[in-house]
Order: structure tokens, then C-alpha cells, then sequence
């Protein structure tokens, strides 16, 4: 098992550009998130998803757009990058949606992401 | 909205040294507090703990959950340089998929 996927791991765009961060999973796992964390920030919650076609907002969700057409893929897109937006990107997934299992998540190895 | 506070946020100690690293929290229908251990890239899970399990241990690290002071402690016995890394304490609301996480404690295990 390759367990959480995300690509690419570095990535610097300018403002305004827009770009998609990538995230699989290959351990069947229903519940599938992004956070996003900066320095001295612990984790934030930007997306989250319970299932294949399902999506909903998390904390931090504006300027954060997500997906969810199959169990194993989860992107998120970023619609018009900012400077804001320079953080390191997680991808998580765990392998229920009953609250016992969410918490019990594996993470991706993350992207950075630069916007200048 | 919820809160969770990790203290202290760093910390040194030397190898052998035993260390308590604190976490407090405020959420509405509390249902879990985890634990996650992040070295130098993703975070790692280590614990968590309910209202029917407030201790857990895995050799040298242990964690209980204190329900009335809505607090955790994460206690980690004869430290070594492989536990130097960032401890990330989380919660969990009843009904809720989303965590809350804090800020972290970064702890320095120096030979």
C-alpha cells in the first residue's frame, strides 16, 4: 500500500494563478480531508469528505475549492492563488466516517506551496 | 467555537528525562481528544481518548484524559533524540467530523 499520495510536493505560483493539489489514497477509506499548516498554527481544517460525491467545508474553506468523484481521489483546487494561501498543504484520510474513526487519520506527506 | 490549548510550546530536555506535555480544550459536546506526533513531515497518530477510555499507553508514552478539567496530559518516560518532534493535541465535537487542532509543542530531546 502507497497509504496517501499527494503530488506535487513543492509548488510556487503567482498571484492569481490557479492549480490543483492532488491526493490519493489506495486503503479503500471513506473520510478524506486538507488542512492546511502554517508556522505556529497547528493544523486547520480547509475541506473534508464523508464519501464518494459528498464535500463539505471545514474552517478555513474560502478560496478552496474540493471534489469527491471517487473513493481514492480527493483534489483540491486552488481558484486564484494568494500570498495568504503560502502554507503547507496535508491530506489526510481515515477509514470510517463513524466518529471513532475519524480522528484516527493517516496523512499525505504534504505539499508547499508558495504563492509570491 | 472550539479551542484548544497546548502548552508549553516548546520545550528542551535531555535524553533520559522524563516530560508532561499539557493540553487543554473547550468544545461543545466534547467526544474525543487525540494525540499526533509530527516529525519532520506528516503528523503521526498516536492516541486518542474518550469518555470510556481516558488512559492510554504504548511503551514510554501514556496519556489521560482529565473530563472535569478538560485537559490532557501526554507523559513520555526516558526521552530519547527520536522523540524530539512537534506534538499536536486535536478534539473531536459529538456529531461532528471535523478536528480542532492546537498550536503544538515542540519538544527538543538533546544527547
Amino acid at each position: 500500500n502507497a497509504g496517501v499520495t499527494q503530488t506535487p510536493k513543492f509548488q510556487v505560483l503567482k498571484t492569481g494563478q490557479s492549480m490543483t493539489l492532488q491526493c490519493a489514497q489506495d486503503m479503500n477509506h471513506e473520510y478524506m480531508s486538507w488542512y492546511r499548516q502554517d508556522p505556529g498554527m497547528g493544523l486547520r481544517l480547509i475541506h473534508y469528505s464523508v464519501g464518494a460525491g459528498i464535500t463539505d467545508q471545514g474552517e478555513v474553506p474560502n478560496g478552496y475549492n474540493v471534489s469527491r468523484s471517487t473513493t481514492e481521489d480527493f483534489p483540491l483546487r486552488l481558484l486564484s492563488a494568494a500570498p495568504s494561501q503560502t502554507s503547507v498543504y496535508f491530506c489526510a484520510s481515515s477509514s470510517g466516517t463513524g466518529v471513532g474513526k475519524v480522528g484516527e487519520q493517516f496523512f499525505g506527506p504534504g505539499t508547499r506551496l508558495t504563492v509570491l | 467555537e472550539d479551542k484548544v490549548v497546548q502548552s508549553p510550546l516548546s520545550l528542551v530536555v535531555h535524553e533520559g528525562d522524563t516530560v508532561t506535555l499539557n493540553c487543554s480544550y473547550e468544545v461543545t459536546n466534547f467526544r474525543s481528544l487525540l494525540w499526533y506526533k509530527q516529525e519532520k513531515k506528516a503528523p503521526t497518530f498516536l492516541f486518542m481518548l474518550t469518555s470510556s477510555g481516558i488512559e492510554k499507553k504504548s511503551g514510554r508514552l501514556s496519556s489521560i484524559l482529565d473530563k472535569k478539567e478538560l485537559s490532557s496530559i501526554l507523559n513520555i518516560t526516558a526521552t530519547q533524540t527520536g522523540d524530539s518532534a512537534i506534538y499536536l493535541c486535536a478534539v473531536l465535537r459529538a456529531g461532528s467530523y471535523q478536528l480542532t487542532f492546537g498550536k503544538g509543542t515542540k519538544l527538543s530531546v538533546i544527547p
